[in-house]
């Protein structure tokens, strides 16, 4: 099993609603991220989880609150959200850092904020 | 200036030309990555490369460290093949960073 599965596929939210969008791997990686792209520009990174614990934060809002629950999974809480977060979202994994190691990544999560 | 400069950013050719995409960056890196994203937004891994030459299929990847420069050859390039295809090297310990992305459509 070579997949990260994300979900959803596509999320539209207002700016006042909380939702969370999900990602999951079997393939006993322990690093994952979250990248954001927006369109025609290349991916920007978010955060790396190493280990199930936070190693890169972007200076990324607050309004972006990733989890990582195990080390299958990893969550990315939205909150108040504005109109230019939106965006694809691309989660992807990789065996302990990309250094020497191929990464994959998820189809993404195409969010709209309204 | 970019850290990893991709050229050409556009790039169309014909059914069964051979491809040429190129990548120099300006940082020390471990490896260096080729990826693949089609128009649904998936990116797919093709290489890895922290030295030489890869091949795989119609793909070829060559990468020289002293020069700060990598190459992307497609050989025998088919539509199927039209794509964004980004590199993107590794900074830090975990921290990719890439390429604006090169733009090909192949037409038959």
């Amino acid at each position: 099993d070579t997949e990260v599965t994300q979900t959803p596929k596509h999320l539209v939210m207002g700016m006042t609603n909380k939702k969370s969008l999900k990602c999951e791997q079997h393939m006993g990686h322990r690093a994952m991220y979250w990248y954001k792209q927006k369109a025609k520009k290349p991916p920007e990174l978010m955060f790396v989880y190493s280990y199930e614990k936070l190693s890169i934060n972007e200076s990324v809002p607050s309004r972006f609150s990733p989890e990582c629950p195990n080390s299958s999974l990893l969550n990315l809480h939205l909150h108040a959200l504005q109109p230019e977060d939106s965006a694809l979202y691309l989660c992807a994994s990789s065996q302990e850092g990309t250094a020497g190691n191929t990464i994959y990544f998820g189809e993404g999560s195409w969010l709209t904020v309204v | 200036k970019n850290e990893v400069e991709q050229s050409p950013q556009n790039l169309t050719a014909q059914e069964g030309e051979f491809i040429t995409i190129n990548c120099s960056y300006s940082v020390g890196i471990s490896a260096l990555h080729w990826l693949q994203q089609h128009p649904g937004g998936g990116i797919v891994s093709l290489f890895m490369l922290s030295s030489g030459k890869k091949k795989h299929g119609r793909l070829i990847a060559t990468i020289n460290i002293q020069e700060k420069h990598s190459s992307l050859h497609i050989t025998a390039s088919h539509p199927r093949d039209s794509a964004v295809y980004i590199c993107a090297v590794m900074k830090g310990a975990q921290k990719l960073v890439f390429g604006q992305g090169t733009r090909l459509t192949i037409n038959p």
